[in-house]
């Protein structure tokens, strides 16, 4: 149990584009999902925490309009890059925590973001 | 807010023998102590945690110590196999609603 996805697992795009990165809980419901962003070798910066029927609480110097967030159910977030530039590319992981659950929080595979 | 530190950064040990990870927190009203592994290219996975009331948790080969007046919570690989191989990261969270501080990770290499 316990299964986050993540749609897609890579993409290349062109600066100037968006990109949307889909996270979804696959055997439970999530009232909160994270969004992280993971640089080579470093550990997991917070993006934003999601909470599912309203809006996204981000972290300081994370720029709300660059990175639209949306938990639309208890199972899906969003998480659309706009206006990409080579400085986006990154590894984008999602988290969710469970809603009957204590703590726990289970991470998606991850999204690999090349902006060329 | 908390501050969570592990050490070492990296660490190899031949297969067979015991690994040890250690991390500190800053604050008190953290409760809750996950480790995750992570492979290269793939997302974290949780592979113990523990509560702050208990001291000892242990999953096959896997362990976790905590201490709470000391403020640190320890992992330990016994037996370890090159498949141990991975980055593994410490985190401490003081309740559901709260974000997770996690450490800076611990490059493990398991030398067959």
């Amino acid at each position: 149990g316990a299964v986050v996805s993540q749609h897609p697992s890579w993409v290349i795009c062109k600066s100037g584009t968006s990109v949307k990165i889909e996270c979804r809980s696959l055997d439970f419901q999530a009232t909160t999902m994270f969004w992280y962003r993971q640089f080579p070798k470093q550990s997991l910066m917070l993006m934003a925490t999601s909470n599912e029927g309203s809006k996204a609480t981000y972290e300081q110097g994370v720029e709300k309009d660059k990175f639209l967030i949306n938990h639309a159910s208890l199972t899906l977030s969003t998480l659309t890059v706009t206006s990409a530039h080579p400085e986006d590319s990154s590894f984008y992981i999602c988290s969710a925590r469970e809603l009957a659950g204590l703590n726990e929080q289970y991470f998606g595979p991850g999204t690999r973001l090349t902006v060329t | 807010g908390e501050n969570v530190e592990q050490h070492p950064s990296t660490l190899s040990v031949q297969e067979g023998d015991s690994a040890v990870i250690k991390c500190t927190y800053s604050d008190s009203a953290s409760n809750y102590f996950p480790w995750y592994k992570q492979e290269l290219g793939k997302g974290p996975q949780l592979i113990i945690d523990i509560r702050s009331n208990v001291g000892e948790k242990k999953d096959q080969r896997i362990a976790v110590t905590l201490n709470k007046t000391a403020k640190h919570f320890s992992l330990h690989i016994t037996e370890t196999q090159p498949e141990d191989s991975a980055v593994y990261f410490c985190a401490a969270n003081k309740g559901a609603g709260n974000q997770f501080y996690f450490g800076t990770g611990t490059s493990l290499t398991v030398i067959p």
